[in-house]
Order: C-alpha cells, then sequence, then structure tokens
C-alpha cells in the first residue's frame, strides 16, 4: 500500500520562531489534507490542498503532487500551535478514504 | 451548528463484552469513517460507509462491525473478538473532498 512519512517525527521550538513539515508519499493521490491534532485529541482540518500553495494566518502549505511531497509552514509559533500534526493522502483510485502518516509532535515552548 | 458528535468521551470495558460507540453528524454528509489511533501513532481506518445501507472493510476491521441505517448515524461495535481493543477511536465525515471529525471516543479494556 502507500506509504506517508512524515519529517521530523518530533519538533521542539522557541514560541516566535517558524517551522516547515514535511509530508512525503509513495504513491499518485488524488488530494491531500493537513491536520492539527489538540492536546484533546481533536483533529482539525487546516488544508485541504491537492497541488499549489494555500495560506491562513500564520500557517501556509505548498502540495507538489508531480514530486509526491507537501510542506506545511507555521511561522511566528505560539504554544498553542503545540500539538500533532498529521498529513492525509487520497489514493488515485482508492475512493475517498484517507491514509495518515505517522505524524509530527509539536512543542512550543515560552 | 453543524458537526460530528460521538459517544462517549470515555468507555471502560471488561474483557469478553462487546460495546458499542456512537457517532452522529448532521452535516448531511453522504460519507462516514471509523478510525483506531493507538498513543503516538497515525489513524488507521477500521470501517468506512459511502452510502445509507452500505460499508466497507478498511485496513483493520477484524473484530469490528457497524451499520449504517440512517445517513445521520454510524455506530461501531467493538466485539469481544477484537484481542487489542483499548485505543482512542474517531468517527469522520465527508461530502466528497474534505473530512470533518468528531472528538473521539477513549475506549480502556479493564
Amino acid at each position: 500500500g502507500i506509504q506517508v512519512e512524515q519529517s521530523p517525527p518530533d519538533l521542539i521550538l522557541q514560541e516566535g520562531t517558524n517551522s516547515t513539515l514535511r509530508c512525503n508519499f509513495s504513491d499518485s493521490v488524488n488530494n491531500l489534507q493537513w491536520f492539527h491534532q489538540n492536546p484533546w485529541g481533536q483533529l482539525i482540518n487546516l488544508f485541504y490542498i491537492p497541488s499549489g500553495t494555500k495560506q491562513n494566518g500564520r500557517l501556509s502549505a505548498t502540495t507538489v503532487a508531480t514530486e509526491r511531497y507537501s510542506l506545511l509552514y507555521i511561522s511566528s509559533s505560539q504554544t498553542t500551535d503545540s500539538g500533532v500534526y498529521f498529513c492525509a493522502v487520497h489514493l488515485t483510485g482508492g475512493g475517498n478514504k484517507l491514509t495518515f502518516g505517522t505524524g509530527t509532535q509539536l512543542k512550543v515552548e515560552l | 451548528d453543524g458537526g460530528i458528535t460521538q459517544s462517549p468521551k470515555y468507555l471502560f470495558r471488561k474483557e469478553g463484552q462487546n460495546v458499542t460507540l456512537s457517532c452522529e453528524q448532521n452535516l448531511n454528509h453522504d460519507a462516514m469513517y471509523w478510525y483506531r489511533q493507538d498513543p503516538g501513532q497515525g489513524l488507521r481506518l477500521i470501517y468506512y460507509s459511502q452510502i445509507v445501507n452500505d460499508f466497507q472493510k478498511g485496513d483493520i476491521a477484524e473484530g469490528y462491525s457497524v451499520s449504517r441505517e440512517k445517513k445521520e448515524s454510524f455506530p461501531l461495535t467493538v466485539t469481544s473478538a477484537q484481542k487489542n481493543p483499548t485505543a482512542f477511536y474517531l468517527c469522520a465525515s465527508s461530502p466528497g473532498r474534505g473530512y470533518t471529525f468528531g472528538s473521539g471516543t477513549r475506549l480502556t479494556v479493564v
């Protein structure tokens, strides 16, 4: 099956700094989503991004489907950004099922 | 407000018992999904349903059962055949692009 790999697995930032999270996938995909899982387990959709670049406040994402990767940028990080970031992909010909990566655990410190 | 409601938030089960996790959505989404998350890991697909009265097995369906008698409801039963049921269970729905997740149910076998 498709492999979805995220890096780094863990990241500690000082508040106010920037970071880039990466998602690589091994097969052709129809679409890709980025999620943030807060400490209580709630998954929040950040971006639905099959290709190109999108921005939402301090967050932006870029997907290059032809090269099979996506990047999530976090600028001016805040303690509320802490949690786990997942990318998830819809396989081409796989219906609307999402396959998740293993996540990046982010901790933002004061 | 539209959304997905999962209940209960916490559930304790004795070994050998079946338990049913509730998932209700008022988003008018056709597709619904059940995922399992183990500590420090990503989400794995248990079952999914694209339309009422139809559902398919995901990657880890053994020991689980579902029903989809109404568009709004997709309950998951964890049977005694599931050997390691302690986990965090997340329900999601989709209109065809993008997922919305519920807040999850933490199941513990005691």
